[in-house]
């Protein structure tokens, strides 16, 4: 079964604009990874959030956590045209295996 | 230079036809991962190891057999290829708050 699934969506949005991905999941996880794939490539951890974390930044990225509705998303301020890639939360249970969303492919558009 | 190498990156192979995937990771980690992406599902776990040893397995069929020579080595024989094996095939590593992924073996099964 799907421990994380996304609200599959294609996105797309002016240079220079936030977006907000969300990402609900239906089983008990302690930690949430979101992921971005570029085209012809693997997927790239970008930020992780811990069960006991509300909210996790890294640059023009923010991952908020929210146990209580088993609910997670990925903000990015300021989108650049290098943000166009899909992105992915996956959950789990500590490093072990993952369980990924369907996706939302983002595109920046200059 | 990659950090995990995936052999070869691309590959077609005939319909009951047995091939070996390779991954090599040079990130120190214990554990490795198996995940499988088609255009009909989101990103698939299918085996992890640690330590050379097999923690989980999610994959249904036994034709999937992962192999492990060295710590850092994952290996994946899959026997009687179907087309519906057709995918992208990663390998994976973790450590303690990474979890970095191999650029794929793009299978193809004719």
């Amino acid at each position: 079964s799907q421990w994380g699934e996304e609200n599959l969506q294609a996105l797309s949005i002016q240079e220079g604009e936030d977006v907000t991905m969300n990402c609900s999941y239906k089983t008990y996880t302690t930690v949430v990874h979101w992921y971005r794939q570029d085209s012809g490539r693997g997927p790239a951890l970008i930020i992780l959030i811990r069960s006991n974390e509300r909210e996790k930044r890294s640059g023009r990225l923010r991952a908020t956590l929210d146990t209580s509705s088993q609910s997670s998303s990925l903000s990015i301020t300021a989108a650049q045209c290098e943000d166009t890639a899909v992105y992915f939360c996956a959950t789990g249970t500590g490093y072990q295996n993952f369980y990924f969303g369907k996706g939302t492919s983002l595109t920046v558009i200059p | 230079d990659p950090k995990i190498i995936q052999k070869p990156k691309y590959l077609v192979a005939v319909t009951g036809s047995e091939k070996i995937l390779i991954c090599e990771q040079y990130l120190g980690h214990n554990a490795m991962y198996w995940y499988r992406q088609s255009a009909k599902k989101p990103l698939e776990f299918m085996f992890s190891y640690s330590y050379q040893k097999l923690m989980d397995n999610q994959t249904a069929s036994s034709r999937f057999q992962p192999q492990s020579s060295k710590k850092n080595h994952l290996d994946l024989q899959i026997t009687a290829l179907k087309p519906d094996d057709s995918a992208t095939y990663f390998c994976a590593s973790s450590g303690c708050s990474d979890y970095t992924f191999g650029s794929g073996t793009r299978l193809l099964v004719i």
